[in-house]
């Protein structure tokens, strides 16, 4: 089975400066990690995502995240935030090549204050 | 990409009383997943429905409280029975396509 930690549930930042959101997750198999985002009152949305390859991904909205299989983490920055940047983000895993369900982190929500 | 639709966006219902949330998706896939993110939680997986055959349910969730239906292979129905106040959440419904997971905009419950 696999499980997601996400470090911090809040993270306050001033705008433009740089974030990082931290996720560690727990598996016993090779998987797939994800990092989405959820505006308030608004479904999921994706920001990036790491299948295989290079370790550095980059995403939508200047995002990007570092998988290292050896800390098995997936930490998300940018590095620059803005305003509408708030929001609450979720890492999640799912198995490579098994079932399709996804497994997420709590969640962190991110407030960027002017 | 796939566009779900899912309806009712929100609902306020009374205790006891059952309620089904509709997901229909823009082209046919063969799984989709219901799950669910009680107020300042993480989503958790209620169950995955296959077109044509029971739904699979994860721990903690039951089929007497969770009937899941689909009938074709870009709608299901998800029902929340039995109402009490702790079934307050966001109901999700959610496709997979190319690894990537796509989500409706969720539905909104809350029992009085």
């Amino acid at each position: 089975a696999q499980s997601v930690t996400q470090l911090d549930s809040q993270v306050p930042v001033f705008e433009e400066a740089p974030v990082e959101l931290r996720c560690n997750y727990s598996s016993s198999v090779s998987v797939y990690l994800f990092w989405y985002v959820q505006y308030p009152n608004q479904g999921l949305q994706l920001l990036l995502k790491y299948l295989s390859g290079s370790t550095l991904v980059k995403g939508i909205n200047g995002f990007e995240a570092e998988f290292n299989k050896s800390q098995t983490s997936f930490h998300l920055r940018k590095p620059s935030v803005h305003i509408s940047d708030t929001a609450e983000y979720f890492c999640a895993v799912r198995t490579q090549g098994g079932s399709e369900k996804l497994v997420f982190g709590k969640g962190t929500k991110l407030t960027v204050n002017p | 990409s796939a566009v779900i639709s899912q309806k009712p966006s929100r609902d306020i219902c009374q205790r006891g009383t059952s309620l089904t949330i509709q997901c229909q998706v823009d082209s046919q896939v063969t799984m989709m997943f219901w799950y669910r993110q009680q107020p300042g939680q993480s989503l958790t997986l209620i169950a995955t429905a296959n077109q044509g055959s029971e739904a699979t349910y994860e721990s903690g969730f039951v089929i007497d409280k969770f009937p899941i239906s689909r009938p074709n292979l870009t709608f299901s129905t998800l029902t929340v029975s039995n109402m009490s106040p702790e079934d307050s959440s966001i109901y999700l419904c959610s496709v997979s396509r190319n690894t990537e997971a796509f989500f409706g905009q969720g539905t909104r419950l809350t029992v009085v």
